[in-house]
């Protein structure tokens, strides 16, 4: 059964600072792997799709990379703004679910 | 862009009673989901459906029931709403093919007392 992991639980960083988020799955036959951003009480927002077959996908200030062999996702923020405070989840493609980790949740202070 | 709606952002409805949460997606999407969030759980599966008047059961269905008799709606019925059903409700759809990006709405706090 996938099991998908997210480590830390919560961070707390200077504002400026590059920090890194991870994301960890048990079993690497997937489809493809999802992140997502929620802020409090809201729904998620999809921030970035890597297909099995990519190593990384980019968007502004935000890079995700995917290693398969080693069942490992990682989300760089780059730059880090008070604005990017929330809750960031990883999920990865199961057939037709989405198997989705619990998140990190993130806090950038001024 | 891809637009997920749900009917309420906030309901409070009493133990027994039956409730609608209705979700309606604008891109034609197939792939429809509700899903329930609580603190310390994460995000779990209730019901899927994957085409009009087709539905599959998620992780946790007991206590619940779908309705999809148009693509673009698919509804949660909660047949006698319980106290432990109090969470946030989220409905999302999915692009089909290949790529399958997942797409949520806003979320319905619902309330039992």
């Amino acid at each position: 059964k996938q099991e998908v992991t997210q480590i830390p639980a919560a961070l707390s960083v200077p504002e400026g600072e590059n920090l890194v988020l991870n994301c960890s799955f048990t079993d690497s036959a997937i489809y493809n792997l999802q992140w997502f951003r929620q802020d409090p009480g809201k729904g998620l927002t999809s921030l970035l799709l890597i297909q099995s077959s990519q190593r990384e996908q980019t968007s502004g200030r935000l890079n995700a990379s995917l290693d398969k062999s080693s069942g490992r996702s990682t989300l760089y923020i780059a730059a880090s703004q008070p604005g990017d405070s929330a809750t960031y989840l990883c999920a990865v493609r199961d057939t037709d679910k989405l198997i989705f980790g619990t998140g990190t949740r993130l806090q950038v202070f001024p | 862009d891809v637009k997920v709606t749900q009917s309420s952002r906030y309901l409070v409805k009493r133990t027994g009673e039956k409730v609608f949460l209705e979700c309606v997606q604008d891109m034609d999407h197939e792939n429809m989901f509700w899903y329930r969030q609580d603190p310390g759980l994460g995000l779990r599966l209730i019901y899927f459906s994957y085409d009009v008047k087709m539905k599959e059961k998620g992780d946790i269905p007991e206590g619940y029931s779908v309705s999809r008799e148009k693509k673009e709606r698919f509804s949660l019925i909660l047949e006698s709403a319980s106290t432990n059903q109090t969470s946030m409700y989220l409905c999302a759809s999915t692009t089909s093919g290949t790529r399958y990006e997942q797409y949520f709405g806003p979320g319905t706090r619902l309330t039992v007392t």
